[in-house]
C-alpha cells in the first residue's frame, strides 16, 4: 500500500539552527500539507501546498517557515532559526487531486530543539 | 471554522461495539463530516467521511443525524488495536480541498 514517507524520524538541533524536514508524498497526489503536534497537544495545521504554491497557511506558519517541492517527489519544510518552542512532532500529509478526498499522513519527524 | 464537540475519553470492552459521538450544531450545508484517528506514536489516519447519508466502510460506520447537527462513529467490534484518539472534523468544501482542522478528539481505551 502506498504511504507517505518522512525523514528523519527524529532530529535534534541547537536553538538558532536551520532544519529541513523531508517528506515523500504518495506519487499521484497533488495536495500536500504540513502539521505539527506539540507533545500532549492537538494536531495543528501549518500549511497546504498545491500547484507549486502555498494555498493556505496558519498563524503558526510565520516567516521562519518555508516549504518547497524541489523535485517531482520531495516536499520539504524548512525552519530557518529554530526556537525551543518549535520542538514537536511534524507530520506531512498528501491527498489526491480529487474533491474532498482523504489525506494520508506520514509517521512524523520528532524535532527536538535544545 | 465550524466546531465539533466530543467527549474527552471513552472506554470499551474488547469485541464490543463502540459508539463515539460528535456534536456539530453549527454545521453548514457545505461541511462534510470527517473522522480520523491517531494511534499511539503515529500520524493521523483516515477513518470515514460523509455528508448526509449514513456511510459504511471496512473500518467503521458513520451515522449522521437527520438535521446533521450530530454524528456517531461506530466501531462494530472494538479490538485492542482500535485504542486511539478519534477526531471528528468538519471540512468545508465550498472552496476546494481545505485543510483538516483537528480538535482534541476522544481518547478511546479498549479493555481486554
Amino acid at each position: 500500500e502506498p504511504e507517505v514517507t518522512q525523514t528523519p524520524s527524529h532530529q535534534v538541533t541547537q536553538m538558532g539552527q536551520e532544519v529541513i524536514l523531508r517528506c515523500v508524498p504518495i506519487s499521484n497526489h497533488l495536495y500536500f500539507y504540513w502539521y505539527r503536534q506539540i507533545l500532549g497537544q492537538k494536531v495543528e495545521f501549518l500549511v497546504s501546498f498545491y500547484n507549486n504554491e502555498i494555498s493556505e497557511k496558519s498563524e503558526i506558519f510565520d516567516d521562519q517557515f518555508s516549504v518547497e517541492r524541489p523535485d517531482g517527489s520531495n516536499f520539504t519544510l524548512k525552519i530557518r532559526s529554530t526556537k525551543l518552542e518549535d520542538s514537536a512532532m511534524y507530520f506531512c500529509a498528501s491527498s489526491e487531486p480529487t474533491f474532498n478526498t482523504e489525506a494520508f499522513f506520514g509517521q512524523g519527524t520528532r524535532l527536538t530543539v535544545v | 471554522d465550524a466546531k465539533t464537540t466530543q467527549p474527552n475519553s471513552m472506554e470499551s470492552n474488547e469485541e464490543e461495539p463502540v459508539h463515539l459521538p460528535c456534536n456539530h450544531s453549527t454545521i453548514s450545508g457545505t461541511d462534510y463530516i470527517h473522522w480520523y484517528r491517531q494511534l499511539p506514536s503515529q500520524g493521523p489516519e483516515y477513518v470515514i467521511h460523509g455528508l448526509t447519508s449514513n456511510v459504511n466502510n471496512r473500518m467503521a460506520s458513520l451515522a449522521i443525524a437527520e438535521d446533521r447537527k450530530s454524528s456517531t462513529l461506530i466501531l462494530h467490534r472494538a479490538t485492542l488495536r482500535d485504542a486511539a484518539v478519534y477526531y471528528c472534523i468538519l471540512r468545508d468544501v465550498s472552496s476546494g480541498n481545505t485543510p483538516l482542522v483537528f480538535g482534541k478528539g476522544t481518547r478511546l481505551s479498549v479493555i481486554a
